[in-house]
């Protein structure tokens, strides 16, 4: 079936510095997604993005975060600068449609575990 | 706010055997629950298994089923018999009306399927 590719898998980064975590979505699909899943706990929505611009975030969403997707290439997620609180696994998926039917079926990658030091 | 619970940490059945996971859920909101039952494989990302958008009806892949019950707010996931192959986590989700990209996830059930 579809895939969504992120890298890489795990990230080390030192708290302070920058971090982008990039995701290859589904070839097609036009709304993309992040969710934030912390150790032991679920996974939690972070923030869609259509067409060059932030739909909607959650409260988890920080003033530090952005996300993008220059040119059709990979949609990212830019965290500058890191917090401790940010070790988390972040899970990139992506949609052909909003809403209606089958076409805004998720479909998620396999995450990005960011240890944060 | 919305919640999800479903049977935590792992779960070990045997091949050949019935599973079954719970997974309840919770929505103060007065938009209609859309139920989903996703896997996710080792290495993989997560794949959708099977959804459900109208209470009363069943939802149903690669030998999985799950009912929407509105008046007890369930949607467990049921296999009569489990293969080696479905070893992996397990996350029961809601979305809401149309906001289906806003999933509430459960923590997840890891199920392990011995010979």
């Amino acid at each position: 079936g579809p895939k969504v590719l992120q890298i890489p898998s795990h990230q080390i980064i030192d708290m302070g510095q920058m971090v982008t975590l990039n995701c290859d979505p589904v070839s097609n699909h036009l709304y993309f997604y992040w969710y934030k899943q912390i150790l032991g706990q679920q996974m939690e929505f972070l923030v869609n993005f259509y067409n060059g611009k932030v739909m909607e975030k959650s409260k988890l969403f920080k003033d530090q975060f952005s996300v993008e997707r220059p040119d059709g290439s990979y949609f990212t997620l830019k965290i500058q600068p890191t917090a401790l609180e940010d070790s988390a696994v972040y899970f990139c998926a992506s949609s052909l449609a909003w809403t209606g039917g089958s076409q805004n079926t998720l479909y998620f990658g396999a995450g990005t575990r960011l240890s944060v030091l | 706010g919305d919640s999800v619970t479903q049977t935590e940490g792992q779960v070990t059945v045997s091949e050949s055997k019935s599973l079954i996971i719970n997974c309840t859920y919770s929505t103060t909101s007065i938009a209609y629950p859309n139920l989903f039952w996703y896997v996710r494989y080792p290495g993989e990302g997560l794949q959708l298994l099977l959804k459900v958008i109208t209470a009363g009806q069943k939802g149903s892949s690669r030998g999985f089923e799950a009912t929407y019950n509105k008046e007890t707010t369930s949607f467990h996931l049921q296999k009569a018999s489990v293969q080696e192959s479905d070893s992996a986590v397990y996350y029961c989700a809601l979305g809401l009306g149309g906001s289906n990209y806003k999933l509430t996830f459960g923590k997840g059930t890891l199920l392990t399927v011995t010979p």
